[in-house]
């Protein structure tokens, strides 16, 4: 089945402790994102990646680092997590060109900073 | 930078009835995409509907149809015969025709009452 997936689902944590949330689609897909959905504000981009060692900063990177060493695989890592990053996450992929570039989105990611 | 505007927070409307969700954008560009994604209470993103401005004629997909006006940058949605399962956030997004920016309205919660 061609899906996004996203690991942990859920997570709470307390300030300033590194944390890593996994991104995998298995569409051989050029393109991932990831966004934080925050209530008002909608789906607000954090870091884009055309393609493998291609990573881009969106609108909102302060305090997120990603990497994209394969093509399947885009984590985002909090190192050093704090209570305004307590946010919905979404990871997202697409092809990079053609009319079918819509992206699919994973599950989500519900993280809590304490 | 491109910015996408949704003007109603909420909507309602009665089962089997007809509702309309607006949604504008700003952008200098002139070739790019527009979508709508439809988000459940289970927080999964589900894309409804797409255009590509490049394209005059509106884009339908069963109950689900836009009214694209280029000129005045706008990007309605209309559904028809609505339905219970239609209660959802629906999100306006707008992409880049180089891929790199998406954009998203703060959304729009429609409640479908029986």
């Amino acid at each position: 089945e061609a899906q996004v997936t996203q690991n942990p689902r859920y997570l709470i944590t307390v300030t300033g402790k590194k944390l890593t949330v996994t991104c995998s689609q298995n569409m051989n897909h050029e393109y991932m994102s990831w966004y934080r959905q925050d209530p008002g504000l909608g789906l607000r981009q954090i870091y884009y990646s055309m393609n493998v060692e291609v990573t881009d900063k969106g609108d909102v990177p302060e305090g997120y680092k990603v990497s994209r060493k394969e093509k399947r695989n885009f984590p985002l890592i909090l190192e050093s997590p704090s209570p305004n990053q307590t946010s919905l996450y979404f990871c997202a992929s697409s092809f990079v060109s053609g009319p079918y570039n819509e992206q699919f989105f994973g599950p989500g990611t519900r993280l809590t900073v304490l | 930078a491109q910015t996408v505007t949704q003007s109603q927070p909420e909507m309602s409307v009665q089962e089997a009835e007809t509702v309309t969700l607006s949604c504008t954008y700003d952008t200098s560009e002139s070739d790019y995409y527009l979508f709508w994604y439809k988000q459940p209470p289970s927080r999964q993103m589900i894309l409804v509907i797409r255009q590509e401005a490049y394209k005059q004629q509106n884009a339908t997909e069963n109950r689900f149809s836009v009214n694209f006006q280029k000129a005045a940058k706008s990007f309605s949605l209309k559904i028809s015969d609505s339905q219970l399962g239609d209660a959802a956030m629906y999100f306006c997004a707008y992409r880049s025709w180089n891929n790199n920016d998406m954009r998203f309205g703060a959304g729009t919660r429609l409640t479908v009452k029986p």
